[in-house]
């Protein structure tokens, strides 16, 4: 198995401008997870489906930040528009059904935001 | 508010020795408590998990203890070895439904040859 799927792997942009950051899980896997990390507040839950269906996005920071999973093998999380306080390494992370599993995790996007 | 502490400072040790990194929790109560590696410009990588019903959990050269009472978990390296150099998180799951972890910010670990 590939792994999980991060794509592009780095970003550089200009602040205001839209920025999307995509995930393939593992196959099989029915969770997924959208982490920010930064030095000084470390690893956040953005988000996590489970099914396709997002059941806790109390951790993404504004309106500014959406995610979708259009289906079981893609999802995408999108900066719009997008700051230079959203600089960070963005996490995409999947894991089985199984209440004790843990996560696997992507390469991580590291995003720049001039 | 719920709040985890790892070893703020990186942590350096001789090769051939034993490397302890501590993680602390408040406000919380844990089913379960993992811990992973991260190596620079990677994402976590599982080592191990534990239950709040257990002290103690091997694999191979790692150990984990689990004190709820302290609150506090200790990951064990022995026989430490240069390759053994990361970053370690420790991360709550409270179990049941809600599969949010809560991570910690890391301990950064060098084994010097």
């Amino acid at each position: 198995d590939a792994g999980v799927i991060q794509s592009p792997r780095h970003e550089v942009t200009e602040m205001g401008q839209e920025v999307t950051l995509r995930c393939k899980p593992i196959s099989g896997h029915d969770y997924l997870f959208w982490y920010r990390q930064t030095m000084m507040r470390g690893l956040e839950l953005l988000i996590y489906f489970n099914n396709n269906v997002p059941i806790d996005d109390s951790g993404m920071p504004e309106d500014r930040f959406s995610a979708k999973m259009p289906n079981a093998s893609f999802s995408t999380l999108k900066i719009q528009p997008s700051e230079p306080r959203d600089s960070a390494v963005y996490f995409c992370a999947s894991s089985f059904p199984d209440s004790q599993e843990t996560q696997y995790f992507g390469p991580g996007t590291r995003l720049l935001v001039l | 508010s719920q709040k985890i502490e790892q070893n703020s400072e990186a942590l350096n040790i001789q090769e051939g020795k034993t490397a302890t990194l501590t993680c602390n929790y408040t406000n919380y109560s844990p089913a379960y408590l993992q811990w992973y590696r991260q190596d620079p410009g990677r994402g976590p990588v599982f080592l191990l998990l534990i239950r709040e019903n257990e002290k103690e959990k091997r694999k191979e050269r790692l150990k984990v203890t689990f004190d709820t009472t302290l609150k506090q978990s200790l990951f064990h390296i022995t026989a430490s070895q240069p390759a053994d150099s990361a970053t370690y998180l420790c991360a709550l799951d409270r179990g049941g439904n809600n599969r949010k972890l809560i991570w910690g910010l890391g301990t950064s670990l060098a084994v010097n040859p």
